[in-house]
Parts: structure tokens; sequence; C-alpha cells
């Protein structure tokens, strides 16, 4: 069966931009969770959605948003970036949250410029 | 908040030989849990090891539970070029919480 896709791969934007990334679950898969990972920091968490509702949010400040839709696909987006952003995101399915093992997608590397 | 923190931070070692790595966490835990990364990808499952488990193998992987002293580690017997990657704990507290990971650099 086909694994978590994330797209784009890599995306290159500007300090005050808005970018928004996109997470496909394996199919079945109800619940998706973001995670930032940067040098310094390691994978910090960001926000879990189930079923089409945020179960959890991490410790980040209200630029970064995200939702899932019916299909269980789920986007993040963040606004007005900063330097300080420039991640690579990385997004994980599982059947349920927390519980179970998650499979996570190649993640999206972003560059703020 | 980070719940499980890795140690040491980075590891080199010959192939063939083994290379432990650990995780301290600070909670009490349903399961913990390894994954791997290679270099810029994503996180590949491992192995889970529940609260109620001492441990736990897989192959070349073994991994140990303490949860008296909130500690785990994982052991990778026989090393290999391609167990190069780096190595996190993940502990569940209503949410999969990793550490910063171990760096493993298998030298030919």
């Amino acid at each position: 069966k086909a694994g978590v896709t994330q797209t784009p791969r890599y995306l290159i934007k500007t300090r005050g931009q808005q970018v928004t990334l996109s997470c496909s679950p394996i199919s079945g898969h109800r619940s998706v969770s973001w995670y930032q990972q940067t040098p310094g920091q390691g994978l910090q968490f960001l926000f879990e959605y189930f079923s089409e509702t945020q179960r959890n949010k991490g410790n980040f400040p209200g630029r970064f948003s995200g939702r899932q839709f019916s299909n269980s696909r789920s986007e993040m987006n963040v606004s007005t970036l900063e330097l300080g952003d420039s991640a690579l995101y990385l997004c994980a399915s599982s059947l349920v949250p927390a519980t179970e093992i998650y499979t996570f997608g190649s993640g999206t590397r972003l560059t703020v410029v | 908040s980070q719940q499980g923190e890795e140690d040491p931070q980075a590891l080199s070692i010959q192939e063939g030989e083994n290379a432990t790595m650990n995780c301290s966490y600070k909670t009490s835990i349903n399961n913990l849990q390894w994954y791997r990364q290679n270099s810029g990808r994503g996180l590949v499952h491992l192995i889970l090891i529940r609260s109620n488990e001492r441990e736990k193998h897989s192959g070349r992987l073994r991994v140990t539970l303490d949860t008296s002293k909130k500690s785990s580690s994982l052991l990778i017997t026989a090393s290999r070029a391609a167990d190069t990657a780096s190595y996190f704990c993940a502990t569940e507290d209503d949410k999969i919480i990793f550490g910063k990971g171990t760096r493993l650099h298998i030298l030919p």
C-alpha cells in the first residue's frame, strides 16, 4: 500500500510569506501528526488531528495552524514566515492517535530566506 | 517539551561492533518506541516495547525497558554501514514525543 505522501518535497519562501504543506496518510489511517525538525531542537510536536478534529497542539505560536479533511488528508499552514521557521516538516499517520506505531512521510524541507 | 532524552548524542563505532544507545524519560508511559532516521528523510519505526515488557528482540535489535529507572536502551549487534543513521526514542504522553536522537556512525 502507498506510504505517507508529503508535498512539496522542497520549498523556498521569503520572510513574511505564508506556506501550506500537505500530507496524505496511509489509506485507512485517521490520525495525522506534524513535527518540526531542526538541528538544534530535534523533533518538536506541532499538532495532531484525528477524524478532522485537532486533538493536541504543541507549543508553537498561532502562526502555525493546520486542518484535516474528511479523507484524512491534512494540511499545515505557516503565516508570516520567519527565518527560524526553516526546518524539515514531517508528518506521520497512524490508525488511531498516540498508542499506535507512526508511519512517517519523507518530509518537506522549508527554507526561509 | 521533550519527554525522552537519548544518550550519547553521537556515537562512532567500527563495523561489526555492537552499538548501545540509551533513552531516559520523565513521566509514566504505556509504551516506548524506537525509530531510525536516515539523513534528511522521514523516520522509520524499529520496535515498540510496552510498559509491562522488560526486553524485546527484533533481528539484530534488542530493546530493554526499566520503568523503575524510567530508561530504555537500544542495542544493535554486529553493526553494518547501513546502520549509520540517527536513532530516536519516542514516548506516549497523550501524543508521541521524540527525543533529540543519537547520531550513529559506523566506520568501515
